[in-house]
Order: structure tokens, then sequence, then C-alpha cells
């Protein structure tokens, strides 16, 4: 089974810090994501990656930066916190051409910004 | 402007009956649907697929329907069990987009014992 690790479940920061949230998936997946669910707004994908060293701004990328050094790790970095970043965070992966679209999901972040 | 509308915030229903989850587009560009489920404090997983090239899919106790005139899609779950309570998220790829995938917002389905 394809795992993909969040490695917090439960993260509580201040205004204005950086924030690391880091996602490692283990299928050698091409391509990862983060996406953040809020009520009423259902997933929006905020940064994806289909390779190394490669990334493309989703639907939300504001105030928000991405790194992918290795291919089966992806962070996501919040450069100065807000409140309005509350949110739960999701990583996924997925293979390349045709199956692309499943994606395997992480179990979230929650991340509360003070 | 959302492009994948779940106008249902919420469906309940008893245990044996069917669960009928609605989904509807906008972009005609949209070539593949998918459903996922989500549990309280678990990422989503996915469910079920169905190519613009079908009308139907069906796996088990799910089918899913895809009406294109409509732009129209609709989940079905026959018997639906308790443990069938989640959230369910529509989602839609479009086609030349490799990557992405554009989610609505979601409906929660309660089974009732």
């Amino acid at each position: 089974d394809v795992k993909v690790t969040q490695s917090s479940r439960y993260l509580v920061k201040r205004t204005g810090e950086k924030v690391f949230l880091e996602c490692v998936q283990d299928m050698d997946h091409e391509n990862m994501f983060w996406y953040r669910q809020d009520p009423g707004l259902g997933l929006r994908l905020i940064y994806f990656s289909y390779d190394v060293k490669m990334k493309e701004k989703g639907d939300i990328p504001e105030g928000y930066s991405v790194s992918r050094e290795k291919k089966e790790r992806f962070s996501l970095i919040l450069e100065s916190a807000s409140t309005n970043q509350t949110s739960m965070y999701l990583c996924a992966s997925s293979p390349p051409r045709g199956g692309f679209e499943k994606l395997f999901f992480g179990s979230g972040t929650q991340l509360s910004v003070l | 402007d959302q492009q994948v509308k779940q106008n249902s915030p919420s469906l309940s229903v008893q245990e044996g009956r069917i669960s009928i989850l609605n989904c509807d587009y906008t972009n005609s560009m949209f070539d593949y649907f998918l459903w996922y489920k989500k549990y309280p404090a678990e990422g989503p997983t996915f469910l079920i697929s169905i190519s613009s090239i079908k009308d139907k899919n069906e796996d088990g106790r799910f089918t899913v329907f895809l009406n294109k005139s409509a732009k129209h899609l609709s989940l079905h779950i026959v018997p639906s069990q308790p443990g069938d309570s989640a959230v369910y998220f529509c989602a839609a790829s479009e086609r030349g987009s490799n990557y992405k995938l554009t989610f609505g917002k979601g409906t929660l389905l309660t089974v009732n014992p």
C-alpha cells in the first residue's frame, strides 16, 4: 500500500512565524500535491510538483512556497503565517500518466495560527 | 467560479436504502471524474472513477453515472451501510491537464442504523 506521511498531525503557530509542513511518500511517485481543506470550501490546490525541483502553482498559492529536493519529499512553507492560513493541510501523491488522477492522501496536518 | 459543484452539503439515509450523491460541473474540458471518501481525522481515499467515454461505472455497492449533456454525475450506494458515513468529494480532471484535480465542496453522508 502507498503510504503518504505528514510529519505533524497538529501544529499551533504564532502569526508571523515561518512554518514548514513536511510530507514523505514511499511509492516512488513523480507527482506530489498540497491541498488545504476548509469547511464549506472543499479541497483547494495550493501547489503541486511533477518532478524533483519542479513546481507549479495551484489555485491558491499566495502566502505559500514549496520545496522538492528529493523525489519522496515535498515541503510546504508558510513564509509568514497568518490567521487566515489556519486550516487542514493535506499532502497527496500520484503516479505518472495512466494513474495520475488517483491521488493518495496523507492523514493531514491541522494547523492553527494564533 | 466553482467548476465542480456539490449542492447538497449533507444527506441522511437509512441503513439498507440507496444513497444518491450528486455533482455538477461547468467545464466542458473535464474528461475524467472521481469520487473520494473522507472520514474524520483521515485523508481522502479514492472510491470510484469514470471516464467521459462511459456513462456508468460499477464497483460493488458503488455506481457512478455520468450525464455529459447535463454535465452531471451521481454516485449511488446500494445498500447503504453505517460505515459509509463520511464526506464524499466529487473531483474532475481536465483534458490535457495531467496533474490537477478540481474538487467539489463535499457532501456529508450519514447512514442511520
